[in-house]
């Protein structure tokens, strides 16, 4: 199984702010198959990035991927008070073929 | 645009077996893939596994042998079956179109497993 890490726990930042999230992998990753994610309260998560880059359809600019095989990274350039939220990574590959990482919070300062 | 909902049973007594439907609106599933996540309260995101159109199904080992998906295509439906649940599997469920990339999902639905 591919053991997702994502540092930090939690992320206490003020509106405006730079955000940078990790999620580090046991065992290498294709870029292709490594996804972010974010999570409001009550809510489902919903799709940000997907092949480590790729921002998805209506998805802000202020938010960045980047990253390969076992280090990945999540940037917020300036938060918006609509950041604050739960982030997930997520990868495709090996056995179970998909395992999200443990999240990391983004609190407000 | 393409819009996924689940739906079952809020409650399921623990040794029985939880059914869950999850209909898509806004487009055929014909070669679509939906896959299961489930999240336990205050939790992180438990993948369960994907199943395709066709039929084709990949199952996280470690529910492999409780979990049973079908598509429905007539219906424009794919169902989850978790047998012999416990106080363990009480967790919002979601669908969510896809394997790698996820998007979108359902709103999720909350089920308890409890006497």
């Amino acid at each position: 199984e591919i053991v997702l890490t994502q540092s930090p726990a939690t992320l206490s930042l003020s509106a405006g702010e730079r955000a940078t999230l990790s999620c580090r992998a046991s065992q290498s990753v294709s870029s292709t198959y490594l996804a972010w994610y974010q999570q409001k309260p009550g809510q489902a998560p919903r799709l940000l990035i997907s092949g480590a880059s790729s921002r998805a359809t209506g998805i802000p600019d202020r938010f960045s991927g980047s990253g390969s095989g076992t280090d990945f990274t999540l940037t917020i350039s300036r938060l918006e008070p609509e950041d604050f939220a739960v982030y997930y990574c997520q990868q495709y590959g090996g056995s179970p073929p998909v395992t999200f990482g443990g999240g990391t919070k983004v609190e407000i300062k | 645009q393409v819009q996924l909902q689940e739906s079952g049973p809020g409650l399921v007594k623990p040794s029985e077996t939880l059914s869950l439907t999850c209909t898509v609106s806004g487009g055929s599933i014909s070669s679509y893939y939906c896959t299961w996540i489930r999240q336990s309260p205050g939790k992180g995101l438990e993948w369960i596994g994907y199943i395709h159109s066709t039929g084709s199904i990949n199952y996280n080992p470690s529910l492999k042998s409780r979990i049973s998906m079908s598509v429905h295509m007539s219906k424009n439906q794919f169902s989850l079956k978790m047998t012999s649940v416990t106080a363990a599997d009480t967790a919002v469920y979601y669908c969510a179109r896809g394997v790698w990339r996820l998007d979108p999902w359902g709103q999720g639905t909350l089920v308890t497993v409890s006497s």
